[in-house]
């Protein structure tokens, strides 16, 4: 079985920059995730679907950060304009189960923004 | 809100001894609660999970956890560790049941020495 898979691996860019990140899931898993994580920090949640639908997206900077997961499978998380604090890992993950069973967690994007 | 304390920011061990690594959440109602591993160059991968029941939880690779209630704790245990378990290790807690929405401590990083 696949696993999640991110890509870029890596990206490094100046501040005011955009950049895109892409996740396939798990095929079958209708809830996918992406978190941030700052170094020597736990994953924070950003928003979340399930299928094409945000179900949560509170912790997502509106202003410059976007996600979208238009058919329901990959997904993409956009930061429109980066800042030096969004120097993270931007983690993605997935599961099937609605019982919060498991999450299926990706390698991640390391972001550097200079 | 919910949220995670992982005291230790680092622990070293010997091959062949005994783990603790502490864990300690706040949150108001029932807490579902998750130790996850992130190995070197891989994704985070589910440890084990508490929802309710036996408060002592097994895991993969001989891990278990305890859920003590009163002392809002869930600590990892392994009764003899291995070179290999060098990682870092995240617990987690859920505001509840059918979402993923996990809040996690910063992590312990756990080394051992051959």
């Amino acid at each position: 079985e696949a696993g999640v898979t991110q890509s870029p691996r890596y990206a490094v860019l100046q501040e005011g920059q955009a950049v895109s990140f892409w996740c396939d899931p798990i095929s079958g898993h209708d809830t996918l995730y992406w978190y941030q994580q700052p170094r020597d920090q736990g994953p924070q949640l950003l928003v979340y679907f399930r299928d094409e639908a945000v179900i949560d997206n509170s912790q997502l900077p509106s202003d410059r950060f976007s996600a979208v997961r238009p058919k329901g499978t990959n997904s993409t998380l956009k930061i429109q304009s980066a800042k030096q604090g969004d120097t993270a890992t931007y983690l993605c993950a997935s599961s099937w189960d609605r019982s919060n069973e498991r999450l299926f967690f990706g390698h991640g994007t390391k972001l550097s923004v200079l | 809100a919910q949220s995670v304390t992982q005291p230790d920011a680092r622990v070293t061990v010997s091959e062949g001894a005994s783990l603790q690594l502490r864990c300690k959440y706040s949150y108001s109602g029932t807490p579902y609660l998750f130790w996850y591993v992130q190995y070197p160059r891989q994704g985070l991968q589910l440890l084990l999970k508490y929802y309710s029941g036996d408060p002592v939880v097994q895991g993969v690779n001989g891990f278990e956890a305890e859920f003590i209630k009163s002392n809002s704790s869930f600590h990892l245990r392994k009764a003899s560790v291995h070179w290999s378990d060098s990682a870092v290790y995240f617990c987690a807690v859920s505001a509840g049941a059918n979402t993923g929405k996990l809040t996690f401590g910063h992590g312990t990083i756990l080394r051992v020495h051959p």
